[in-house]
């Protein structure tokens, strides 16, 4: 069983607000990193840490933290934002496991 | 630009050798603080942290792999690699070679396209 815990799927309706969250008693003490994969493709980071998106990628992916919880947010979902979301994190025995994935559908 | 591509063999038979060898180009891989690493991922399932080698030269791995798992880094050529021996079709997937940075949280920034090894006799 993956230390960091997702829902395996969330929908949001075009242009509304989605929150993607991941669980794990690691995220107490690290901070995670998001990543997006379309079919066929590798993955892409979509934010990390505590405040940082990478450059390129739209403002309205954003990232939060509090307790063993951290959550991606993506503000305004536009249809090319749906794919499989994972985070990762440090966890125990400074491994770096991920998450079992949110499979994002934007109606 | 970094760039990573992942090389080796599609077809392992089952309890033999996986090698995989991840070609970095645009950086470099004696470059220090950065975390060289290895992610698979089964078809149709999600993305399975394999392990890294880092700075001087230290590995991390995941627990599930007991051991099986080895990376090592080639300077002169630029690349690391990965072994994972005694293979079983539960190995089946594509492996994925990232460059990890720690800028807050470790962050897998650069990704190869991935390289989908079946273990099958």
């Amino acid at each position: 069983s993956s230390e960091l815990t997702q829902d395996p799927a969330v929908s949001v309706a075009l242009g509304q607000t989605v929150r993607i969250t991941c669980q794990g008693d690691s995220l107490r003490n690290y901070y995670a990193s998001w990543y997006q994969q379309k079919p066929g493709q590798a993955p892409v980071v979509v934010f990390y840490g505590k405040n940082n998106r990478p450059s390129g990628i739209p403002d309205r992916f954003s990232g939060s933290s509090s307790g063993n919880t951290a959550s991606l947010t993506i503000t305004g979902a536009q249809a090319e934002d749906e794919a499989d979301y994972y985070c990762n994190s440090r966890g125990n025995s400074a491994n770096h496991p991920f998450g079992g994935g949110t499979k994002l559908t934007v109606l | 630009q970094v760039q990573l591509q992942e090389s080796g063999p599609g077809l392992v038979k089952p309890s033999e050798t996986l090698s995989l060898t991840c070609i970095v180009s645009g950086g470099s891989v004696s470059s220090g603080n950065y975390y060289w690493s290895w992610i698979r991922q089964p078809p149709g399932k999600g993305l399975d942290w394999i392990g890294y080698i880092y700075d001087s030269g230290s590995t991390n791995y995941n627990p599930s792999l007991k051991s099986r798992a080895a990376i090592s880094v080639d300077t002169s050529k630029n690349q690391f690699s990965l072994k994972l021996s005694f293979v079983t079709a539960a190995d089946t997937a594509i492996y994925f070679c990232a460059r990890g940075a720690l800028v807050g949280a470790t962050v897998f920034d650069y990704w190869g396209q991935g390289t989908l090894v079946t273990v099958s006799s």
